[in-house]
């Protein structure tokens, strides 16, 4: 029983370049949320997806950031046009349904570096 | 607005020892979950404990424990008999309110825990 898969675990990109984030939630789980973690700090949310709706988006910045969670694959992050500022490690949980005592499982992050 | 406040940026235990993180919340909302994790270096997270705005008894699993004290709005980490192992960074977070689509969590800054042998 895998768990939340992200994909890929380091991503390099140059300033201006598109970055694009993947995460397979755990089996049977419908509703994602994105998170980012900025260097010695906590995690803030960023989004919230159930299949193919975005539910929550007030922690994404209004400009070059975009998430999706399709019918079919994985939820994207994408981040257009790059800056030194993007550099963090973005997660991904899912959860099977909604609820305040609902475990969100978190996948191991993917650590974008913008040089 | 939901604010979760851990004042221990880092804190240094003698192996064998109890050890507690402090974690302090604010809401308006009166239903709300609370959760700890822990990080290690390698970065990913890992669920420990969860207590629910209206449960009446202390989470407790295995060597975690939580110390809900709802009137003061605190919720610390009680981790008994620390071990090496548990040298990792600890974050508090809240789930909260009876908004739909009120489901992400907010995370405090964290606590560095360094287990010295």
């Amino acid at each position: 029983n895998a768990g939340v898969m992200q994909n890929p675990r380091h991503l390099v990109r140059r300033r201006g370049q598109e970055a694009r984030l993947r995460c397979s939630p755990m089996k049977g789980h419908s509703h994602v949320y994105w998170y980012r973690q900025l260097p010695e700090e906590g995690l803030k949310f960023m989004v919230y997806l159930q299949k193919e709706n975005i539910i929550d988006e007030s922690g994404m910045p209004k400009e070059r950031f975009s998430a999706e969670f399709p019918k079919e694959g994985p939820s994207i992050l994408r981040i257009q046009q790059v800056v030194r500022g993007d550099s963090a490690a973005y997660f991904c949980a899912s959860s099977a349904e909604r609820g305040l005592n609902t475990e969100a499982f978190f996948g191991q992050g993917t650590r974008l570096t913008v040089v | 607005a939901q604010k979760i406040t851990q004042t221990q940026p880092g804190m240094f235990v003698q192996e064998k020892e109890a050890v507690t993180l402090d974690c302090t919340y604010d809401t308006s909302d009166p239903s709300y979950g609370l959760f700890w994790y822990k990080q290690p270096s390698s970065g990913e997270m890992i669920f420990l404990i969860y207590q629910g705005s209206y449960d009446q008894q202390n989470a407790t699993e295995g060597r975690y424990s939580l110390n809900f004290q709802k009137a003061r709005k605190s919720a610390n980490l009680v981790i008994s008999a620390s071990q090496l192992g548990d040298s990792a960074m600890y974050f508090c977070a809240m789930r909260g309110g009876s908004n739909f689509g009120n489901e992400k969590l907010t995370f405090g800054t964290g606590t560095r825990l360094t287990i010295i042998p």
